[in-house]
């Protein structure tokens, strides 16, 4: 079984600009949640979809969005980017919404903001 | 509101054991994981404790204190592939995201 994809695996952006990235879940997964993760604050979560919903959204601006599609795969989107944003981008699927889930990383999108 | 910690750094050598520990304070709980990621690639799985005691999974054990809100990985018989940063997190009280510690960095020397 495949894993979780993502896309890019890097990006270069400029401060000001927006970036898209995208997750493919692993086939069967419904719920697909975003995590950023820096050096000084570790991994931090942005937001959770199922089943087309965000159920659940981290501490971040409303600079941070997503959503999900009808086969499971996410976007995730930030505009205005700031030199803070860069981070390594994660996303994770998991079967189903009970907390008994195991969630399943992909390889992560590092965005670098100049 | 819900806070993990765990050590910043731990050293070790080969064929040796170490214990990697993690203290939780969450407003429910949903069962605590542990996650390697070695530098540069994504988080893996590694173990998922909900009650208490001792899971074994070949060298890596998790162990779990629901009443001290404390949790430990045991690794056994040290590689220097061990060498990663060991991730602990745990659910927020809904149940729909994983709270991290900010990892513990495992150094194996030969």
């Amino acid at each position: 079984k495949a894993g979780v994809t993502q896309t890019p695996r890097y990006l270069i952006k400029t401060r000001g600009q927006q970036v898209t990235l995208s997750c493919s879940p692993i086939s069967g997964h419904r719920s697909v949640s975003w995590y950023q993760q820096t050096p000084g604050q570790g991994l931090q979560f942005l937001f959770e979809y199922f089943s087309e919903t965000q159920r659940n959204k981290g501490n971040f601006p409303g600079r941070f969005s997503g959503r999900q599609f009808s086969n499971s795969r996410s976007e995730m989107n930030v505009s205005t980017l700031e030199l803070g944003d860069s981070a390594l981008y994660l996303c994770a699927s998991s079967r189903d919404r009970t907390h008994t889930d195991t969630q399943y990383f992909g390889p992560g999108t590092r965005l670098t903001v100049l | 509101g819900q806070n993990i910690d765990q050590p910043t750094e731990m050293t070790a050598t080969e064929g040796a054991i170490v214990q990697i520990n993690c203290t939780y304070q969450t407003s429910g709980f949903n069962g605590l994981f542990w996650y390697q990621q070695h530098a540069g690639e994504a988080p893996t799985f590694l173990s998922y404790n909900v009650l208490d005691g001792l899971e074994e999974k070949g060298r890596f054990s998790s162990f779990l204190s629901r009443s001290k809100g404390y949790s430990y990985l045991l690794l056994k018989e040290l590689q220097m592939k061990d060498s990663a940063s060991y991730l602990c997190a745990a659910f927020n009280q809904a149940g729909t995201a994983l709270i991290f510690g900010k990892g513990t960095t495992l150094s194996v020397s030969s």
